[in-house]
């Protein structure tokens, strides 16, 4: 089944605490991104990765690290959790192809920071 | 102005009726339309994808674009309780850049 999986689903920590969530595909997909979402702002990127090695900011990056060493793999790194980081977040990735710019989404993890 | 802005709801309608949820945009060069319905608790799932202007239909799912007024729209017909979610409108101008998300209306169809 083609998918977006993310661990942990739920995940309660506390501030400083150094913390990855994984996320994988297995839809052989080149663009893969983080998002946050936040009740009243929406969903918001945090970072995005066009191919192996290669990531770039989104709209909300302080305080997170990414890295793409293979393909199918994108963790989320959060060297120094704070509670501002409480929130959903989701994993996608997609072709990155300007005629197939559509987004596989993950079930999401849900962070708090105490 | 943020780069799009969609009305939060909640929008709350009886079965059987005839759903438009609507954002509006401000840069120019989108390209690009979704539509992403988000059940509680799950990820979001693409419903309608459009690229520049016009409409697409699929069953009973219509999605509308008119770049000229930067406007887009999704009507759903014969809504049923199995639509209650949160629709999100995103768009962007390539498909190597970013997605640029409306905050989402939460729809409630009451049988």
């Amino acid at each position: 089944e083609a998918q977006v999986t993310q661990n942990p689903r739920y995940l309660i920590t506390v501030t400083g605490k150094k913390l990855t969530v994984t996320c994988s595909q297995n839809m052989n997909h080149e663009y893969m991104s983080w998002y946050r979402q936040d009740p009243g702002l929406g969903l918001r990127q945090i970072y995005y990765s066009m191919n192996v090695e290669v990531t770039d900011k989104g709209d909300v990056p302080e305080g997170y690290k990414v890295s793409r060493k293979e393909k199918r793999n994108f963790p989320l790194i959060l060297e120094s959790p704070s509670p501002n980081q409480t929130s959903l977040y989701f994993c996608a990735s997609g072709l990155g192809l300007s005629w197939r710019p559509r987004e596989y989404f993950g079930p999401g993890t849900r962070l708090t920071v105490l | 102005q943020k780069e799009v802005e969609q009305d939060p709801g909640p929008l709350s309608v009886p079965e059987g009726a005839i759903v438009s949820l609507n954002c509006t945009y401000s840069n120019s060069a989108f390209q690009y339309f979704m539509w992403y319905r988000q059940y509680s608790r799950k990820g979001p799932e693409l419903l309608m994808y459009t690229y520049s202007s016009g409409n697409k239909e699929d069953g009973r799912f219509t999605a509308q674009v008119d770049k000229s007024s930067k406007y887009i729209s999704l009507f759903i017909r014969d809504s049923q309780p199995s639509d209650s979610a949160t629709y999100l409108c995103a768009m962007r101008d390539s498909g190597n850049t970013p997605l640029v998300f409306g905050k989402g209306t939460r729809l409630s169809v009451i049988a």
